[in-house]
């Protein structure tokens, strides 16, 4: 059983709109990161979450993107208005040594 | 400077072979480092933290050289399931904190 879970596995949604990828740990971990990786590319850091606040966060994490743990267990990113260069695996992690979701596909046309 | 660089590959190498890759970092004042497998299409999996005493795990041996600014991974009797991308990733200083940091990835094929 994965230590953490991501939905959508996939998702496609045309430019300009806003997309929530969701992350749901197993157990109940306060450290979190998300990655993105373009098809081809290497894995890029986007934001870490301590205690319901970010700690650190890339210059890829601009103000298009903003993460939340809404209920105190799911932890979500959201990417108001995405463009096609969104494209990639998103990867939610837990702990900076990073057990790694399975990542969800965002497609964007 | 690329922060994290390797050599891409592929390094093709028959059953039973010893491989190793090496991984150099921009920053000296980077902290903890790791390794990681990644299957086509798939997470990256933790393979071994990088001490600075080097670590072992079964085939799989990790050095650090501080001075030199790079790591390495060593692979002995390679099995075809060894196949994949291997990342390595370093914890890099950035104002005050760190940044995981990956490299592009190396890739390895282990065939019969």
């Amino acid at each position: 059983e994965p230590e953490v879970t991501q939905t959508p596995s996939h998702q496609v949604t045309q430019m300009g709109q806003e997309v929530i990828l969701r992350c749901v740990p197993i157990s109940n971990h306060l450290y979190f990161y998300w990655y993105r990786q373009i098809l081809g590319q290497k894995v890029e850091f986007l934001v870490s979450f301590y205690n319901n606040e970010i700690s650190e966060k890339s210059e890829i994490f601009d103000d298009q993107f903003s993460v939340e743990r809404p209920d105190g267990s799911n932890f979500t990113l959201k990417i108001r208005s995405t463009k096609l260069e969104d494209s990639a695996m998103y990867f939610c992690a837990r702990t900076n040594e990073a057990f790694f979701g399975q990542g969800t596909r965002l497609t964007v046309v | 400077r690329k922060e994290v660089e390797q050599d891409p590959g592929p390094f093709n190498v028959p059953e039973g072979a010893t491989v190793a890759f090496n991984c150099t970092y921009s920053n000296s004042a980077s902290q903890s480092f790791f390794w990681y497998r990644q299957d086509c299409r798939k997470e990256p999996k933790l393979l071994m933290s990088v001490y600075s005493s080097g670590n072992e795990d079964g085939r799989f041996t990790a050095q650090l050289n501080r001075a030199s600014q790079y790591i390495s991974l060593l692979i002995r009797d390679s099995k075809l399931s060894d196949s994949a991308t291997y990342l390595c990733v370093v914890n890099m200083a950035s104002g005050g904190s760190y940044i995981p940091t990956f490299g592009r990835g190396t890739s390895l094929i282990v065939h019969p």
